[in-house]
Formats: structure tokens, C-alpha cells, sequence
């Protein structure tokens, strides 16, 4: 049964930086891409970034200055690591399985992070 | 990066009514064209994949179709269940999103 979970802080101060897990059960990390989707409170879907399978990554370019995703396949767990967080950042953040066409089709139930001193 | 544009932002209707909502790309997107749906607790279930296909165990109800910058996602008769957020995405470059469709009981 494929399986995605977030975790990290719910709280943020402005500046400071961003760490999310995504832990994963039901596949492997090395035969599927995980991509990171984000939604700010009442609007709408962000793509954020991934990790294929093969371990390489892509990043929105809007925030690929402040942004780096890496993973740990033994443990099944890909890491989100955005920096200089701002106000804007506040958002609750998914992790989703991708597969081919770029269809998404596992989600995690998301994480909200509020970015807030 | 290649805008989606989704139409409507929200839309009043009738259970058993057919309903179809559009999606136009800022460019040409190959069908690399999906569907979602999510429900009022925020969770994201993907409907079609790749303009016309449906997920496993989506209903019939379900429709997409659509070509170049074009595309829409149809439901053939509302039921209790559908009345959600619907969201297209494209993946011809770095995948964007629609704004959203929210479906609501009239």
C-alpha cells in the first residue's frame, strides 16, 4: 500500500530556514520520482520541486535559489530544505508520488508550515 | 513557465447536471494535461492523466479531453461526492497548476 507522510515544524520565523521529511512506504524512491507541492491558505496548487528516481533534481525556478530536495533510500525519506523563508512561504506542503505523463497519484495528507515571529 | 489558465473559478450546479470545466495554456502542451480533485479536508485525488485517461477506479462519470493549449475535464452527472475543488496541471516543462474550480451545489 503506497503510503506518503510529511513532518516538520508548524512554525517558522521569518529568515530562518525550512526542513520537511517526506516518509514513504508501498515503493521504492529509486523507481518513482517524489515531488513537492505546496498550497497557501485559500489559493491554489504550487509546484515546488522533485527528486527522480535516478537522484537527480528539479526545482521551481522561482525558489530554486532558496530550495534543495535530497533523499535517504534506505530509510525511504526525501528531504525538503528551503531557505530565507518569508511571510509568503506559509503554505501547508505535500509530498506526492509521480509517475509518468507527470501525473501525480499518491499524495500526503500535507503539513502546514506559518511562517510568522 | 507555461501559465494555465482554469475556467471557471467556481461554479453553482444541480446534482445529475453534466458540468464541464476548461483549461487554456499559455503554450502548446503535448496532452501532458492531468486532473484533480480535492475535498473540502485537503485531500488531492488525481482523476485523468494525460488529457483522457482515467486513474484506476475514477467513475465513468469522469471525462477529459483536449489538444494543444485546450483542455477540459467533464462530468457527466453530478453526484454528492463531486461537489469539491478541481485543479488541472500540465507537465510538457516544470509542471504548473490551474487557479482552481470550485464546484458547488446550486
Amino acid at each position: 500500500q503506497v503510503q506518503l507522510k510529511e513532518s516538520g515544524p508548524g512554525l517558522v520565523q521569518p529568515s530562518q530556514t525550512l526542513s520537511l521529511t517526506c516518509t514513504v512506504s508501498g515503493f521504492s524512491l529509486t523507481s518513482n520520482s517524489v515531488h513537492w507541492v505546496r498550497q497557501p491558505p485559500g489559493k491554489g496548487l504550487e509546484w515546488v520541486g522533485a527528486i527522480w528516481s535516478g537522484g537527480s533534481t528539479d526545482y521551481n525556478s522561482a525558489l530554486k535559489s532558496r530550495l534543495s530536495i535530497s533523499r535517504d533510500t534506505s530509510k525511504s525519506q526525501v528531504f525538503l530544505k528551503m531557505n530565507s523563508l518569508q511571510t509568503e512561504d506559509t503554505a501547508i506542503y505535500f509530498c506526492t508520488r509521480g509517475l509518468d505523463y507527470g501525473c501525480f497519484d499518491y499524495w500526503g495528507q500535507g503539513v502546514m508550515v506559518t511562517v510568522s515571529s | 513557465d507555461i501559465q494555465m489558465t482554469q475556467t471557471p473559478s467556481s461554479m453553482p450546479a444541480s446534482l445529475g447536471e453534466r458540468v464541464t470545466i476548461s483549461c487554456r495554456a499559455s503554450q502548446g502542451i503535448s496532452n501532458y494535461l492531468n486532473w484533480y480533485q480535492q475535498k473540502p479536508d485537503g485531500t488531492i485525488k488525481p482523476l485523468i492523466y494525460y488529457t483522457s485517461n482515467l486513474q484506476s477506479g475514477v467513475p465513468s462519470r469522469f471525462s477529459g479531453s483536449g489538444s494543444g493549449t485546450d483542455y477540459s475535464l467533464t462530468i457527466s452527472s453530478l453526484e454528492p461526492e463531486d461537489f469539491a475543488m478541481y485543479y488541472c496541471q500540465q507537465y510538457d516543462s516544470s509542471p504548473t497548476f490551474g487557479g482552481g474550480t470550485k464546484l458547488e451545489l446550486k
